[in-house]
């Protein structure tokens, strides 16, 4: 079946600079997520969109925004880049019609700010 | 607000051992709760769920039971595997929708031959 994709899965940058990462989610799901994983740490939620509209807002940093677009995949800016910005950056999808709260997740993006 | 809080790790066993993992939770209303497991270097993979009162959730051996009296979905399986070491999560969602989940600290699980 086919799952959450995230890209690029690897990401380097240094401070102050820029990043975009993309998410694609499981076909018919229109709901995506953010969450921040930092070493060690559970999964902290972001954001999340339905039907292109910011729908829930968790511990997102002003220096961070997302989007989805008209395919429903989304992307994640994040400007000004901090060195605790490293972290693993998951996106999940669920269809919300049905959606008792199940989120699948994609394999993430590892982002190194240095 | 919502949280959860599951037992501290590592938790270490032996090959077919029990395993119980605590999960208590606290929320208004009724969340639906979920375990998710994050092997080495991977994403979270949805374990089991439940979305009511008295419901038993059941994967792959592991099974939880959602108790509201006691704010409590513990994880458990009879007979353990290597191949079942990984981190487990206990996660709730208050309203289901496109609301966020709330993550418990995560339990790092280690499975010995």
């Amino acid at each position: 079946a086919a799952g959450v994709i995230q890209s690029p899965r690897h990401l380097i940058k240094e401070k102050r600079e820029t990043a975009t990462l993309k998410c694609y989610p499981i076909p018919r799901h229109d709901t995506v997520y953010w969450y921040q994983q930092g070493p060690g740490q559970d999964p902290q939620f972001l954001i999340s969109f339905y039907e292109k509209m910011q729908s829930d807002k968790g511990s997102i940093p002003d220096r961070f925004s997302a989007q989805q677009f008209s395919d429903y995949h989304s992307e994640l800016n994040m400007s000004s880049l901090e060195l605790g910005d490293s972290a693993l950056y998951f996106c999940a999808s669920s269809f919300r019609l049905f959606n008792l709260g199940e989120q699948y997740f994609g394999p993430g993006t590892r982002l190194t700010v240095t | 607000g919502d949280s959860v809080t599951q037992m501290e790790g590592p938790v270490t066993l032996s090959e077919e051992a029990f395993l119980t993992i605590n999960c208590t939770y606290t929320a208004t209303g009724y969340p639906s709760l979920f375990w998710y497991v994050q092997y080495p270097g991977e994403g979270l993979q949805l374990l089991l769920k439940a979305t009511k009162a008295d419901d038993k959730g059941s994967n792959k051996g592991f099974e939880a039971t959602y108790r509201k009296e006691t704010t409590s979905f513990h994880l458990e399986k009879g007979s353990v595997q290597v191949s079942d070491s990984a981190v487990y999560f206990c996660a709730l969602s208050p309203g289901g929708g496109a609301d966020g989940l709330t993550f418990g600290k995560g339990t790092h699980l280690i499975i010995q031959p």
